[in-house]
């Protein structure tokens, strides 16, 4: 168990709607990063937010945004679902604020989403 | 940006055997390369990191190599088991662009009894 924690665990929806998918980040990590893996496919980067700043974007599409709460929580929200974002979705945390490199990222369990 | 590239896309071994798999990259301010492990439906783990500050680290069965001047780094698996089947993904991340990891495509590892 990495200590990430990532709800629901799967969520099955239909294309055209909107879902949240919700992520807590280990004990004293101020960094969330989170990222989409579809079927047999990579890992592709979409976000990452450090202490509720977002920090950096990747491969993220406009119907998707993301936000870090004051509690250090985030939720990444889908919106006008296509098939095509079918996938798992992961979030991982890690200490952040280091000057340099080296910070190792802790994944969750991920977010499997299926929209028919 | 960075870019990674992994080799093989799959790779097959008999138990026993050794398993190298191989990324390079593309920046030269890259300084930290994790590689993670990941079970079919599970989350990646990460298994062994190595920093530009070194050039192999090794814990038990597992050693990754990195070569700052060609820009690739290598991970070694030995005396491979059935158990360490799975995908395998190499990543960077950079020393002033610290908010971004950049992956490999992964590498899907059978360990044949």
């Amino acid at each position: 168990d990495s200590g990430v924690t990532q709800t629901p665990k799967h969520l099955i929806t239909a294309t055209g709607q909107r879902v949240t998918l919700r992520c807590s980040p280990r004990s004293g990590d101020l960094s969330v990063y989170w990222y989409q893996q579809s079927l047999d496919q990579g890992l592709q980067f979409l976000i990452h937010y450090y202490n509720g700043e977002e920090r950096a974007k990747g491969n993220i599409l406009e119907r998707f945004s993301a936000q870090q709460f004051p509690d250090l929580h985030s939720e990444l929200n889908l919106s006008s679902l296509e098939l095509g974002d079918s996938a798992l979705y992961f979030c991982a945390s890690s200490v952040g604020g280091r000057a340099w490199g080296g910070d190792t990222q802790y994944f969750g369990p991920g977010t499997r989403l299926t929209v028919l | 940006g960075e870019n990674v590239e992994q080799h093989p896309s799959t790779l097959s071994v008999q138990e026993g055997d050794s398993a190298v798999i191989k990324c390079t990259y593309s920046d030269s301010a890259s300084n930290y390369f994790p590689w993670y492990k990941q079970e079919l439906g599970k989350r990646p783990q990460l298994i062994i990191d190595i920093r530009s500050n070194v050039g192999e680290k090794k814990d038990q069965r597992i050693a990754v190599t990195l070569n700052k001047t060609a820009k690739h780094f290598s991970l070694h698996i030995t005396e491979t088991q059935p158990e360490d089947s799975a995908v395998y993904f190499c990543a960077a991340q950079g020393e002033y662009n610290f908010n971004k990891f950049y992956f490999g495509s992964g590498t899907k590892l059978n360990v044949k009894p």
